[in-house]
């Protein structure tokens, strides 16, 4: 699986749009970009995954720049609830072992 | 819903105890894994399963075994438990292309 580098932390205001960036400049073709989030003391919760599209959902949307070396998560209106560690995986194939990471830390603030 | 249940939220165990940690999930995935986590060293992988009676080492198997005698089950055994292993453990199925579920973990302290 191809190496993400995320920053370890970010703030955000309440209402506004978070932008978490991920880097995987080493992405394969056949790889897929996952992201999930662990609020404190739970497991990590699947949020959103994409190849080259850009995909929305009810939680969040992904997108992924037209080279694939890197991508946002974008929460559009964070609430106090999405704070959280986001993490940003590679993979080929999503049921096989992944290496998470530290992920980003965010902080959505009142 | 998927469901992994971690048998333990909370656990305190001594040192030199031989320790058990179960996983159920009920969805019959095939794959299953348990990771630690630690503050400042994120996720890491210990062992894994992608069959019944199959294991393999993740990244920092020692200390550790597994066992996988049915699908739905899968434990992580402390054979001798150390005060290092004090750690949040989590249990996760998955399948491609949903991706993992995650049980709510068990907290370990070992004195």
């Amino acid at each position: 699986d191809a190496k993400t580098t995320q920053p370890p932390s970010m703030d955000c205001a309440e209402g506004r749009a978070a932008n978490l960036p991920c880097n995987h400049s080493t992405i394969s073709g056949n790889e897929y970009v996952y992201w999930y989030r662990q609020i404190h003391s739970q497991g990590p919760q699947y949020i959103i995954h994409g190849l080259k599209n850009n995909e929305t959902n009810e939680m969040a949307s992904l997108i992924i720049t037209e080279d694939r070396k890197s991508s946002t998560l974008i929460l559009p209106h964070a609430t106090l609830r999405d704070t959280a560690v986001y993490y940003c995986i590679a993979s080929s194939n999503s049921g096989y072992a992944l290496n998470f990471g530290k992920g980003t830390s965010l902080l959505v603030t009142p | 819903d998927v469901k992994v249940t971690q048998s333990s939220r909370y656990l305190v165990k001594r040192t030199g105890e031989k320790v058990f940690l179960e996983c159920v999930q009920d969805m019959d995935h095939e794959n299953m894994f348990w990771y630690r986590q630690d503050p400042g060293l994120g996720l890491r992988l210990i062992y894994f399963s992608y069959d019944v009676k199959m294991k393999e080492k993740g990244d920092i198997p020692e200390g550790y075994s597994v066992s996988r005698e049915k699908k739905e089950r899968f434990s992580l055994i402390l054979e001798s438990a150390s005060t290092n292993q004090t750690s949040m453990y989590l249990c996760a199925t998955a399948r491609a292309p949903l991706g993992y579920t995650f049980g709510s973990g068990t907290r370990l302290t070992v004195v």
